[in-house]
Order: structure tokens, then C-alpha cells, then sequence
């Protein structure tokens, strides 16, 4: 089945530093991603729907200076954190459209985000 | 617009003891609807979905769902709870191709 693959799993870093997680669909062209961000014991809230070739589509309230979205191939989706706060320390996760046969959504496994 | 609400925040349920996880939605038109399972600190796995068709849908472990429109609903059930699945389960709705919300979660706790 179609494979999601996000990396790092967790990263820690200093606040005013940027971080970048990429987020792989590894048997299937993702013409669309999306980045999610799940705070604690919350549910998962779209960030930005990022379409391959094209600029992100942000959600409202999310600022787009501050979190990057490229998505420059059919597989690679990239998310940079720039100027990272502590409050930006989340759990966040890519999900791709698989456009296959019946297809749904599959997500990566997430990145926990600690920054200190 | 669309919204999914979870009644349930946490379900404890005995080892061997049915199980159903509710959820309803507030959708425009036909629904795509999704279940989703989640353990601590990883990605989110698809149990099953619902497009069109058969209003019951089977998916993986053992899970299925009942789509009910004129209860706006598809609970989540389980005939007979295993230890392995407690963990945080999310139901969504989307238009296909798009953006999925996701309704709150509910946490399912197993006691042996």
C-alpha cells in the first residue's frame, strides 16, 4: 500500500534556529500534501495544503513567513520551521492524497518538535 | 462548513467487551468519511473509509463502521476489544481530494 515517509521522528533545537522536515510518498506520486500540527492531547489541525509545483495554500491563522511549505517534486514535500519559538514545539505530521485506485489519505509517522 | 464532532474523550472498555466509538458530522454533500487510529507519538493509521456504497464498511483489525445519513453519523465499532487496541481513534470527513477535518479524538482504554 502507499507509503508515507516523515522525517526526522524528533528533533530538538534552539529557539531563533530553522528546522526542516520532509515528508516522502515512497511508492506514489503526491501531486497534493498536507501538513498538519497536533498539540497536546488536541486533535490534528491543517496548517497549509501544499500542491507540487505551485504555492502552498495556507489555513487561516497560520502564518506563512513563518512555516515554509515546498513541495518542488511529485514525492517531496518539505516543511521549514523558521525562527523556531518554543511555542512552535508541536507534533507534526504530512498526510498525501494517493490517487490510486480507491485511494485515500496516508500519513507520515510525524515529527515531535522540541524547541528550547 | 464541515465539522466532526467525537462525543467520547476517553472509552474504557474490557478486554474481550464490544466496543463503538461515535462520531457525527456536519457536511453540504455526500461525505468521504475516515477512521483513523493513533498511538502515542506516531502517524495516523487507516482503519477504513467511506465513499459511496454499502453504508457498512469493514476495515483493518477487526473495525467496522455504519454510515447513517439521516443520523449524520458512522460509528466506529469493534465485536471484541484486543489489549493492542487502545490507543487515540479520529474520525474525519472530507470532499475527496481535499483537505480532511478531524473531529477531537477519542481515547480508548483497554482493562484486562
Amino acid at each position: 500500500g502507499a507509503v508515507v515517509s516523515q522525517h526526522p521522528s524528533r528533533v530538538i533545537c534552539k529557539s531563533g534556529t530553522s528546522v526542516k522536515i520532509e515528508c516522502r510518498s515512497l511508492d506514489f506520486q503526491a501531486t497534493t500534501m498536507f501538513w498538519y500540527r497536533q498539540f497536546p492531547k488536541k486533535s490534528l489541525m491543517l496548517m497549509a495544503t501544499s500542491n507540487e509545483g505551485s504555492k502552498a495554500t495556507y489555513e487561516q491563522g497560520v502564518e506563512k513567513d513563518k512555516f515554509l511549505i515546498n513541495h518542488a517534486s511529485l514525492t517531496l514535500s518539505t516543511l521549514t520551521v523558521t525562527s523556531a519559538h518554543p511555542e512552535d514545539s508541536s507534533f507534526y505530521i504530512c498526510s498525501a492524497r494517493d490517487s490510486g485506485p480507491g485511494g485515500g489519505y496516508t500519513f507520515g509517522s510525524g515529527t515531535r518538535l522540541t524547541v528550547v | 462548513a464541515q465539522s466532526v464532532t467525537q462525543p467520547d474523550i476517553h472509552i474504557t472498555v474490557s478486554e474481550g467487551a464490544s466496543l463503538e466509538l461515535r462520531c457525527n458530522y456536519s457536511y453540504g454533500a455526500t461525505p468521504y468519511l475516515f477512521w483513523y487510529v493513533q498511538s502515542p507519538g506516531q502517524g495516523l493509521q487507516l482503519l477504513l473509509k467511506y465513499f459511496s456504497g454499502d453504508t457498512l464498511v469493514q476495515g483493518i483489525k477487526g473495525f467496522e463502521a455504519e454510515f447513517k445519513r439521516s443520523q449524520s453519523s458512522f460509528n466506529l465499532r469493534k465485536p471484541s476489544v484486543h489489549w493492542s487496541d487502545a490507543a487515540e481513534y479520529f474520525c474525519a470527513v472530507g470532499e475527496y481530494g481535499n483537505k480532511l477535518v478531524f473531529g477531537a479524538g477519542t481515547i480508548l482504554r483497554v482493562k484486562s
